[in-house]
């Protein structure tokens, strides 16, 4: 199995809900990532897992807070979200010696 | 400040051209370069340069990285409308204890038939 797969492909919610985005890898990869790419932009780092230590970029609000229940698994908790908020959310694993492979996404809209 | 910088913003060619993208890096720990494919879903990973001077091919692209100008180039032979796309250059480096990544603003290729 190569691949990264995210769940759900499509969240649509509104500023008040509390939801949860899936990330799951069967490579053994140690690391893992979200990232957060708005239109025509590049992905912008949130979080980084690896060896289950966490990584925080600082400048990610704490509505987002991830969870590495696993080393397989990767969950990024959004709660109070707001409109600007929406964009793809993009999970990732892999290493230096490995390279690195993104998961399909979750297109998320908050209304 | 760690920065990735990619050029040009855009490009236009026709099927056939050869293309040479560009990405330069101001980094500290520098571990590796990294290329990706943006097209509408996530990017697909290309190649990955930790070596200067050491070429990297698959098909028609091919990558090259030099640590002493600290720039890399992908070039793309023979064009086809299927590599229209952004190409995306990421830089990973160590800090604090844990690799992290820059991505260049990319640059969006597009080959008319």
């Amino acid at each position: 199995d190569t691949e990264v797969t995210q769940t759900p492909k499509h969240l649509v919610m509104g500023m008040t809900n509390k939801k949860s985005l899936k990330c799951e890898q069967h490579m053994g990869h140690r690391a893992m990532y979200w990232y957060k790419q708005k239109a025509k932009k590049p992905p912008e780092l949130m979080f980084v897992y690896s060896y289950e230590k966490l990584s925080i970029n600082e400048s990610v609000p704490s509505r987002f807070s991830p969870e590495c229940p696993n080393s397989s698994l990767l969950n990024l908790h959004l709660h109070a979200l707001q409109p600007e908020d929406s964009a793809l959310y993009l999970c990732a694993s892999g290493s230096t010696r490995d390279g690195y492979t993104f998961g399909s996404g979750t297109r998320l809209t908050v209304v | 400040e760690d920065k990735v910088v990619q050029s040009p913003l855009s490009l236009v060619v026709h099927e056939g051209d050869t293309v040479t993208l560009n990405c330069s890096y101001e980094v500290t720990n520098f571990r590796s370069l990294l290329w990706y494919k943006q097209e509408k879903k996530a990017p697909t990973f290309l190649f990955m340069l930790t070596s200067s001077g050491i070429e990297k091919k698959s098909g028609r692209l091919s990558s090259i990285l030099d640590k002493k100008e600290l720039f890399s180039i992908l070039n793309i032979t023979a064009t086809q409308t299927g590599d229209s796309a952004i190409y995306l250059c990421a830089v990973s480096l160590l800090k604090g204890g844990t690799y992290k990544y820059i991505f260049g603003t990319g640059t969006r290729l597009k080959v008319l038939a």
